[in-house]
């Protein structure tokens, strides 16, 4: 039982190069989501996917793109990168209590 | 827009001592308020709050919440040097997006 996996763990782009972030969840949980945290400013959420079909964006959500491909996977795309999307991203899942959120170990990224 | 807010930003105490931790926040629809420990990598779940006055343990953490005043505490007794971490308030809401708000964390080192 992994829980939620992200890959890469790091990467580097230069600006404008595209990338997609893969997560997955192995705790059959309806409701995954995409935060980026960068110091001093805690975590915040790019965007959201309720369930299977449906994504709905967070509170900084310009310059990204997602899909929930099946109940397990949730992946976040940058289509042409920017040095202000230097940082750690988390993806997390939760199951009935939505609240109660399970984080994949984070992405560090880097733009050139 | 909703807001949490975290004090003190950062802590640094002695082994042994106790420590308390606030959050306040200020959202629409308060549904629940979580704590989450974040060391190295990801952040792990320690309490959700959902009901004033009803103190939360977990060995010699605990939390409690008053949603009259709009504020939680974290309380860590006879620290340990493992102790050290990021700890994380976040708030879920039942306005705009299921995701989670999070405070900017508070910097714990335990010093030996």
């Amino acid at each position: 039982n992994a829980g939620v996996t992200q890959t890469p763990k790091f990467q580097v782009l230069k600006t404008g190069q595209s990338m997609t972030l893969q997560c997955a969840q192995d705790m059959n949980h309806n409701s995954m989501y995409w935060y980026r945290q960068d110091p001093g400013m805690g975590l915040r959420l790019i965007y959201y996917s309720a369930s299977e079909g449906t994504t709905d964006k967070g509170e900084v959500p310009n310059g990204y793109n997602v899909s929930r491909l099946n109940k397990r996977e949730f992946s976040l795309r940058l289509e042409s990168a920017a040095p202000s999307q230097t940082s750690v991203y988390f993806c997390a899942s939760s199951g009935s209590r939505k609240e109660t959120q399970y984080f994949g170990p984070g992405t560090r990224l880097l733009v050139l | 827009e909703d807001k949490v807010v975290q004090s003190p930003l950062s802590l640094v105490v002695h082994e042994g001592d106790t420590v308390t931790l606030n959050c306040s926040y200020e959202v629409t629809n308060f549904r629940s308020l979580l704590w989450y420990k974040q060391e190295k990598k990801a952040p792990t779940f320690l309490f959700m709050l959902t009901s004033s006055g009803i103190e939360k343990k977990s060995g010699r953490l605990s939390s409690i919440l008053d949603k009259k005043e709009l504020f939680s505490i974290l309380n860590i007794t006879a620290t340990q040097t493992g102790d050290s971490a990021v700890y994380l308030c976040a708030v879920g809401s039942g306005g705009g997006a299921d995701g989670l708000t999070f405070g900017k964390g508070t910097h714990l080192i335990i010093q030996p």
